[in-house]
């Protein structure tokens, strides 16, 4: 069954460095999503991104995020300037198309910032 | 924001017997509910949706009851099993689910053998 992969699965950095984090969402699925959950805390929405546009981005997504589709496949995350509170565990969500109403999740990438 | 709201952080039950995990929501505009499953260190895993056009939705040993007036969801496991130990969200989108989820806070369940 095809499922939506991250890369890396842990990346730990420095306060102020760049982060890209990798999301490969399931082939032929038209929108996609980026979550975090910090520890012991909901699962919140980040951003949406369809036809390589932002759809809908919450507060948490400020200047120091952005989002790509860079090549048919891959679709990343990027934080230019990193802060201790950026530290969460990030998903990657994709969907087919408009029909479609089930978020279908990756594995996560554990963010660490020190 | 408390769109979303799961107010047992944990439940325990014994193997065989049903497990019913509640969620309530607020905003009117949610007309898609999903409940995802999620181990530590792991990225959610669907289970079951119910659009606000059912009152019930069932696949398998899980069943979502939706009633609209109250705002209300629930998620029953019938027979729970110890695989079935996880922490259990809720989740809600208005658009049919094409936008974003609003989570709850998660519900931790243990079927005890």
């Amino acid at each position: 069954e095809p499922e939506v992969t991250q890369t890396p699965s842990h990346q730990v950095t420095q306060m102020g460095q760049e982060v890209i984090l990798r999301c490969v969402p399931i082939s032929n699925h038209l929108y996609f999503y980026w979550y975090r959950q910090i520890l012991g805390q909901k699962v919140e929405f980040l951003v949406s991104f369809y036809n390589n546009e932002i759809s809908e981005k919450s507060e948490i997504f400020d200047d120091q995020f952005s989002v790509e589709r860079p090549d048919g496949s891959n679709f990343t995350l990027k934080i230019r300037s990193t802060k201790l509170e950026d530290s969460a565990m990030y998903f990657c969500a994709s969907i087919p198309d408009r029909d479609g109403g089930t978020q279908y999740f990756g594995p996560g990438t554990r963010l660490l910032v020190l | 924001d408390q769109q979303v709201k799961q107010n047992s952080p944990s439940l325990s039950v014994q193997e065989g017997r049903i497990s019913i995990l509640n969620c309530d929501y607020t905003n009117s505009m949610f007309d898609y509910f999903l409940w995802y499953k999620k181990y530590p260190a792991e990225g959610p895993t669907f289970l079951i949706s119910i659009s606000s056009i059912k009152d019930k939705n069932e696949d398998g040993r899980f069943t979502v009851f939706l009633n609209k007036s109250a705002k209300h969801l629930s998620l029953h496991i019938v027979p729970s099993q110890p695989g079935d130990s996880a922490v259990y969200f809720c989740a809600a989108s208005p658009y049919g689910g094409t936008g974003k989820l609003i989570f709850g806070q998660g519900t931790t369940l243990q079927v005890k053998p």
